[in-house]
């Protein structure tokens, strides 16, 4: 069975530190993909990254970076100078290869606070 | 381009009465698609997916049910809604090869 664990609930940092958010997720398929989605006030999941399992490069888009390690089955996201503007909730999500398609399963999210 | 469309954005139902929540995407064919539901305060559960027409699976026993009458519409339906139904509702596809899914702005249900 699937799962992912976000065992930060909420975050509360001031502008300009660096922060970390922990995925850590359960498999038994050795092809998933891992995704991390960030949810404003608005309401709307914003989608931010995917990495299949048989990609570990760590990757950096601006001030965001992902680390991925299968040895601790981990995808932990690290936003660096965090600003106001990247509070929200963050989710992390798993998806298996199941007959006949996908399922997405999400973590239980971790919200972030960035105070001025 | 591809888009989806979730309607209502709000709804306020009194309890014990139906629910029908629809959504559509434009612009892909044989998508999958999903209804998820976020609690107050709380993550995104996934409720039901479907990979083609007439196929939905269900991922937790509730008071809630789903259908794919067509290609690129999913429907969450109820027959008689409870106070814990209220929370966020969100529906999403995906391409077929597990893509990223794009997410609908959501219904916010309130049941009274």
């Amino acid at each position: 069975a699937q799962k992912v664990t976000q065992a930060q609930t909420e975050i509360s940092v001031v502008e300009k530190e660096d922060v970390t958010l922990d995925c850590v997720y359960e498999t038994r398929d050795t092809t998933y993909y891992l995704f991390w989605y960030k949810q404003p006030p608005s309401g709307e999941l914003v989608f931010l990254i995917r990495r299949n399992s048989f990609d570990e490069q760590n990757e950096i888009s601006g001030r965001y970076s992902w680390n991925f390690q299968k040895s601790t089955s981990s995808f932990n996201f690290t936003i660096t100078a965090s600003q106001v503007v990247d509070s929200a909730v963050y989710f992390c999500a798993l998806s298996e290869v199941n007959t006949g398609g996908f399922k997405t399963i999400f973590g239980a999210g971790t919200r972030l606070f960035v105070k001025a | 381009s591809q888009t989806i469309h979730q309607w209502p954005a709000t709804l306020v139902q009194p309890v014990g009465s139906p629910l029908s929540l629809e959504c559509t995407v434009e612009g892909t064919s044989n998508p999958n698609l999903y209804w998820y539901r976020q609690a107050a305060g709380r993550g995104l559960q996934l409720l039901f997916y479907s990979v083609g027409i007439g196929q939905i699976s269900s991922e937790v026993p509730q008071n809630l049910s789903a259908s794919r009458p067509q290609d690129r519409q999913f429907i969450l339906s109820s027959k008689k809604l409870l106070l814990s139904d209220s929370g966020f509702y969100l529906c999403a596809w995906e391409e077929q090869g597990n893509t990223e899914a794009f997410f609908g702005q959501g219904t916010r249900l309130t049941v009274v």
